[in-house]
Formats: C-alpha cells, sequence, structure tokens
C-alpha cells in the first residue's frame, strides 16, 4: 500500500540549530500534505498545508518564517525549524492525503528535542 | 472551545469488557468522520471511517449523528492489545483547502 517516509525519526540538538525534517510519498504523488505537531499528552495540530508548486497555507498562530515549508516536487515536503528553541520540543509528523480507502497516510514521525 | 471534543480519559477497563468512546464537533459543515488509533510515540492509524448509517467492523462499532453532532466508538470484547489513544478526527473544507481536524483523544487502558 501507499508509504510515506519521514527522516529523521530522532533529533537531538542544541538551541539555535535549524532542523529540517523531509517527508516522502513512496509510490505515489502526494500534491498535498500536511505537517502536525504533537506536544505530549495533546492532541495532534495541524500547523500547515503544504502544496506542490505553491507556497503552504499556515494554520492560525503558527509562524511561516520560523517553519519553513518546501514542497518542491510531488513526492516530497519538507519542514525546517529554523533557530529551534526548547518550546520547538515535539513530535513532528507528516501526511500526504489519501489514496484508496485510507483519508490520510502518515509518517513515523520525528521526535525534536532541543538542548 | 475546541473544534472537536474528546474525554481524554483514562478509561480503565478489564479484559472482555465494553468499552465506549463519544466525540462531539462544532463545526456543522464537516464532511468526514474517522477514528484512529495511536500507540505512544507512534503515528496514529486509521481504525474506522464513521458513516450516519453506522458501520461495524468486528468488535468495533462506529456511529455518526449529524444532527447532534456526535460521533461515536464501541469496543467488544476488549483485549488487551486495545491499550491506546483512541482520536475522533473531522475533515472539512476551508478556505479553499481542506483539513483534518482531530480531536485530544481518549486513553483506553485494558487490565489483565
Amino acid at each position: 500500500g501507499a508509504v510515506v517516509s519521514q527522516h529523521p525519526s530522532r533529533v537531538i540538538c542544541k538551541s539555535g540549530t535549524s532542523v529540517k525534517i523531509e517527508c516522502r510519498s513512496l509510490d505515489f504523488q502526494a500534491t498535498t500534505m500536511f505537517w502536525y505537531r504533537q506536544f505530549p499528552k495533546q492532541s495532534l495540530m495541524l500547523m500547515a498545508t503544504s502544496n506542490e508548486g505553491s507556497k503552504a497555507t499556515y494554520e492560525q498562530g503558527v509562524e511561516k518564517d520560523k517553519f519553513l515549508i518546501n514542497h518542491a516536487s510531488l513526492t516530497l515536503s519538507t519542514l525546517t525549524v529554523t533557530s529551534a528553541h526548547p518550546e520547538d520540543s515535539s513530535f513532528y509528523i507528516c501526511s500526504a492525503e489519501g489514496t484508496g480507502d485510507q483519508p490520510q497516510h502518515f509518517g513515523d514521525g520525528t521526535r525534536l528535542s532541543i538542548l | 472551545r475546541k473544534e472537536v471534543e474528546q474525554d481524554p480519559g483514562p478509561f480503565n477497563v478489564p479484559e472482555g469488557a465494553t468499552v465506549a468512546f463519544n466525540c462531539t464537533y462544532s463545526n456543522s459543515a464537516s464532511q468526514s468522520f474517522f477514528w484512529y488509533r495511536q500507540d505512544c510515540r507512534k503515528e496514529p492509524k486509521l481504525l474506522m471511517s464513521v458513516y450516519s448509517s453506522g458501520n461495524e467492523d468486528g468488535r468495533f462499532t462506529a456511529q455518526l449523528n449529524r444532527a447532534s453532532q456526535y460521533i461515536s466508538l464501541l469496543i467488544r470484547d476488549s483485549k488487551l492489545s486495545d491499550s491506546a489513544t483512541y482520536l475522533c478526527v473531522v475533515f472539512r473544507r476551508a478556505s479553499g483547502t481542506y483539513k483534518y481536524i482531530f480531536g485530544t483523544g481518549t486513553r483506553l487502558k485494558v487490565l489483565a
């Protein structure tokens, strides 16, 4: 079935570092991908909708200059957390619009820890 | 008020018990509804879609009441492996795009 590969799965880095997370659709094309963030014991919160070949649509309260999204091809979207700080530590997860009877195909998530 | 609300639990039930989760949504323009299961530190996995006519998949039954904007999930004969967080998810279109809104999830612990 359709698979979404997310990389890296775990990142630990110092405050001020920029971190890039990749989300790839394998064996299918994804015009639209979604980026979510999940803090402990909370729900997945949609950060932005990534559209191939156009600008991402950010949710209210999400800083577009801090969370840079690039969706340059039909199989790859990237999220860059610029100048990350400890409060950015979270579980980041991407998904691609669904195929078949699956509404979304999720990546495995990236656990980001900023020291 | 959150757009999709769930009782966070935890629901602690013995093996073999029947347990029901509820979810309410506030936006009447919501179009599709789903239950997802999320294990700790993992990505959500689709459990089932939810239809007005109700649908059943083995031990799991989901129901949608559009008039009351209410969704339910019933798990019969609970297994230890059912322990997880159950997420209610609503799909709707907004401002030329579309999005999935997740509830905070209901934690279930099935006890031996």
